[in-house]
């Protein structure tokens, strides 16, 4: 199966730092999804990567995948107390990262 | 709100029970999947069906079983249930393979 690793497991940083999480996997990606959870609650789908080289923004939430498809990185801009929670990187078929808490001090 | 739907939320019960749990998905959505979510094991996907039709497996055990139903909601069943078993059981939904999977609020089991 494909395992996805990320890092740090958990992080805090001051409102207003960027912060970046990494997910690296041990095969090619044919795509790779970004969720955010609340702890104990759904996953909130955040960004879908498919192509080498790829980048997509949504406000302050940058998700890259490199170009050999094999590691993905998601980069927060001027954190807020709302960026606060569980961020996971998914395969399809169907692999999960164990996920990177973030914390914002305010 | 993803549009998924879970029932029920909570789920109490004992070791060696049977239970039910269940999905409707988004609308026009045709696949759905099922996850488990523990503290040691992280998510863990169980497995895929695709307009009625197993179309993936991942760590599911024997004592589990899944099916989706023309109308396209999903059961999950749980039998022999063991302590282990606790955990939070999502389902989520996605048009195809290939578009991203909106995740339902998730059923929490407690096995006592």
């Amino acid at each position: 199966s494909q395992e996805l690793e990320q890092s740090p497991q958990s992080l805090i940083v001051q409102e207003g730092k960027n912060l970046t999480i990494n997910c690296t996997s041990s095969k090619t990606l044919y795509g790779l999804y970004w969720y955010k959870q609340k702890y104990g609650e759904g996953l909130i789908f955040l960004m879908m990567l498919q192509k080498g080289g790829e980048e997509k923004s949504h406000e302050k939430i940058t998700a890259k995948l490199d170009e050999k498809k094999q590691q993905s990185s998601l980069h927060i801009t001027a954190s807020q107390p709302s960026h606060a929670g569980i961020y996971l990187c998914g395969a399809p078929k169907l692999s999960f990262g164990a996920g990177t808490t973030v914390t914002v001090r305010a | 709100d993803s549009g998924v739907t879970q029932t029920p939320k909570h789920l109490i019960t004992a070791t060696g029970q049977r239970v039910t749990l269940r999905c409707s998905p988004r609308s026009g959505d045709l696949s759905v999947y099922w996850y488990q979510q523990s503290l040691d094991q992280g998510l863990q996907f169980l497995i895929q069906y695709y307009n009625g039709e197993e179309r993936a497996k991942g760590n599911i055990l024997e004592r589990f079983s899944a099916q989706q139903f023309p109308d396209l909601h999903s059961e999950l069943n749980l039998s022999s249930l063991e302590l282990g078993d606790s955990a939070l059981y999502f389902c989520a939904s996605s048009v195809s393979d290939h578009n991203e999977q909106f995740f339902g609020p998730g059923t929490r089991l407690t096995v006592l």
